[in-house]
């Protein structure tokens, strides 16, 4: 059973490019969310889709924009790039299950803009 | 709005010393969740334990163990026996809104063992 898998593992962009960053979920998780990490800090939350809809947003601009297919798997989408937006980028799938939430992590992908 | 602090920024032991990690947390949610997560150079989060606000007993699984303690509002981590495997970067991180919400996390601590 695969588990949240990222790609690419890595990107370098320019000011200004857009990027987007994919995420296949976990076998049967339904639920998506997407993190930033800077060098050094914890994850901060960008947002969670559910059934194919932004459910939940953290405090990020809206360059930050995201999808949901089907199939459950997901897209972050990132315009006009700043340099500040270099960070690793982490998916993380989960399932509640009788009252019990089963959260899993993918490796991430790590932007760098230049 | 939900706060989660590492104090440790770094933590340095020898190989089998036991070592504590701190956490303490804020929110104003009386139903919340809490976890900590290992994250190795890989750049994976290796999820360790989820704890809900109402169960404040303390846990432990093989040489890992969890205080809980809500008087305090700290989730402590310790590792007994530390092991060089053992070394990465160690979250708390806190869930509200009764599951609801995006996980904050705090800063980490880096927790290096040598052997």
């Amino acid at each position: 059973d695969a588990g949240v898998t990222q790609s690419p593992t890595h990107l370098i962009k320019t000011r200004g490019q857009q990027v987007t960053l994919r995420c296949s979920p976990k076998s049967g998780h339904d639920t998506v969310s997407w993190y930033q990490q800077a060098l050094g800090q914890g994850p901060q939350f960008i947002f969670q889709y559910y059934e194919e809809e932004e459910r939940q947003r953290g405090n990020f601009p809206d360059r930050f924009s995201g999808h949901q297919f089907p199939n459950y798997s997901s897209e972050l989408n990132v315009n006009a790039l700043l340099l500040g937006d270099s960070a690793l980028y982490l998916c993380a799938s989960s399932l509640w299950d009788r009252g019990n939430e089963k959260l899993f992590f993918g490796s991430g992908t790590q932007l760098s803009v230049l | 709005a939900q706060k989660v602090t590492q104090a440790q920024t770094e933590i340095s032991v020898v190989e089998k010393e036991d070592v504590t990690l701190d956490c303490v947390y804020e929110t104003r949610d009386t139903t919340y969740y809490l976890f900590w997560y290992k994250q190795p150079p890989s750049g994976e989060l290796v999820f360790l334990i989820r704890r809900n606000s109402f169960d404040e007993q303390n846990e432990i699984s093989g040489r890992y163990s969890w205080n809980f303690q809500k008087s305090t509002s700290s989730f402590n981590f310790t590792i007994t026996a530390s092991q060089v495997v053992d070394s990465a970067v160690y979250f708390c991180a806190l869930r509200g809104r009764g599951g609801a919400d995006g996980l904050t996390f705090g800063k980490g601590t880096h927790l290096i063992i040598q052997p």
